[in-house]
């Protein structure tokens, strides 16, 4: 069984610019979850999506924003960078939204924004 | 509401030591908790879960967490570590109250003196 690819690995981009990273959940998972790890804080939640809709989003601009397609991959957008915005971008898939169900982690974007 | 806090950001133990991180979860129902692993470069991979099936959890990589809800606790145990055991490690809870939506501690980094 695949597991959840991002894609790409590294991204470097210029302030005001914009950055677009793509995730591909596991095969029969509909939800995808993003999140931003930056250095000393932890993981910090972007976005849920599940079954093609944004169920909910975490406390960040709206700047930030995605989509997920038909085949339950998804997209992040982040416009007009920032430097504080540099980070590990990380995608999660989960099988169920709810109950005990793990969420299984890609490797990440990491986004360095100068 | 929900939220994880997990005490000590480093915690250094000798190669054959015991290996104890500690996790504290905040949740007015009854929480779904987990710990997952990081090494440098890599998402998360799952340790284990508590599910209220059994209040002591076996994980991979004889790692286990015991569930103690007077302490509103799921600590982190090996008792002999290794150096591969070297690696961030992460608690999370998710909940009805939190909308299903993983909250993760801030990670704590364990390293492994040979």
């Amino acid at each position: 069984e695949a597991g959840v690819t991002q894609s790409p690995t590294h991204l470097i981009k210029t302030r005001g610019q914009q950055a677009t990273l793509r995730c591909s959940p596991i095969s029969g998972h509909t939800s995808v979850y993003w999140y931003q790890q930056a250095l000393g804080l932890g993981l910090q939640f972007l976005l849920w999506y599940d079954e093609g809709e944004e169920r909910n989003r975490g406390n960040f601009p709206p700047r930030f924003s995605g989509r997920q397609f038909p085949n339950y991959s998804s997209e992040l957008n982040v416009n007009a960078l920032e430097l504080e915005d540099s980070a590990l971008y990380l995608c999660a898939s989960s099988l169920l939204a709810g109950g005990n169900s793990p969420l299984h982690f890609g490797n990440g974007t990491r986004l360095t924004v100068t | 509401a929900q939220s994880v806090t997990q005490l000590g950001s480093h915690v250094s133990v000798s190669e054959g030591a015991l290996v104890l991180l500690r996790c504290n979860y905040s949740s007015s129902v009854p929480p779904y908790l987990f710990w997952y692993v990081q090494y440098p470069n890599q998402g998360l991979q799952l340790l284990l879960k508590y599910t209220s099936a059994a209040t002591l959890v076996k994980g991979i990589n004889g790692f286990e967490a015991e569930f103690k809800k007077s302490e509103t606790s799921f600590h982190l145990t090996k008792p002999s570590a290794h150096m591969s055991d070297a690696a961030e490690y992460f608690c999370a809870v998710k909940t009805s109250g939190g909308s299903y939506i993983p909250t993760f501690g801030r990670g704590t980094s364990l390293i492994v003196h040979p």
